[in-house]
């Protein structure tokens, strides 16, 4: 059964950057590796979406390495208004219908 | 000009009670899905409809039935509410690109509370 696993809690310092890694052992050839972001009182929010090595894009960059069994989420020089949760979903919307969140990772941001 | 909207925002009920949480978005997208968000923000998806086609049907208690009138809206309807039900429901889209890689685009929550 596929599982996500992520930190549960981080904290970094403003000017920073901060990794976050996901740990996904099952994941399936056909799954996709997205990360969301999630503020107090909202709904998660899109930031990045990889199948295998780096994608960038302008917030984030993604990590993956050959085997795909983690990820790592890398923002680059964090800000104050980055303290949110950032989930992991491995996922499959074109074959076995299958999306694996995972726990969220609190990140907080320290002036 | 909200592309997902749920209504309402919040729900204050008794147990027993039965009540409905609408969704709609205006992306033009093919899928839907309702997502439960307990207190410790756990997301865990219930159900997902392409083109009004149930095509995620997690292990939920049948007291949950989505409903489907066209493919830019999937309600939630909640019969026999329990204390257990409360928690923040998210409704979200994505457009079938038919690649597997398709971005969720979240709706703002429903916090029910049932007393």
């Amino acid at each position: 059964l596929a599982k996500t696993t992520q930190p549960i809690s981080m904290d970094s310092y403003e000017g920073q950057e901060v990794n976050i890694t996901c740990s996904h052992n099952n994941i399936a050839t056909n799954d996709y590796i997205t990360w969301y972001q999630q503020f107090p009182s909202q709904g998660p929010r899109f930031i990045i979406q990889g199948y295998k090595t780096k994608v960038t894009n302008e917030v984030a960059s993604l990590f993956i390495p050959a085997d795909r069994k983690s990820s790592t989420l890398s923002l680059p020089r964090v800000s104050l208004s980055d303290t949110a949760v950032y989930y992991c979903l491995v996922g499959d919307m074109e074959g076995n219908y299958q999306l694996i969140w995972g726990a969220g990772t609190k990140l907080i941001i320290k002036p | 000009d909200t592309a997902v909207s749920q209504t309402p925002k919040y729900l204050v009920t008794q147990m027993g009670n039965d009540k409905s949480i609408k969704c709609e978005q205006n992306l033009g997208h093919d899928t839907m899905y309702w997502y439960k968000q307990d207190s410790k923000k756990f997301l865990k998806i219930m159900f997902s409809y392409n083109n009004k086609e149930l095509i995620i049907n997690e292990t939920v208690p049948n007291r949950f039935s989505p409903k489907s009138p066209d493919k830019a809206h999937l309600n939630l309807h909640i019969n026999s509410l329990e204390l257990g039900d409360s928690a923040v429901y998210f409704c979200a889209s994505s457009q079938d690109g038919g690649t597997g890689d398709e971005t969720q685009y979240f709706g703002p929550g429903t916090r029910l509370l049932v007393l």
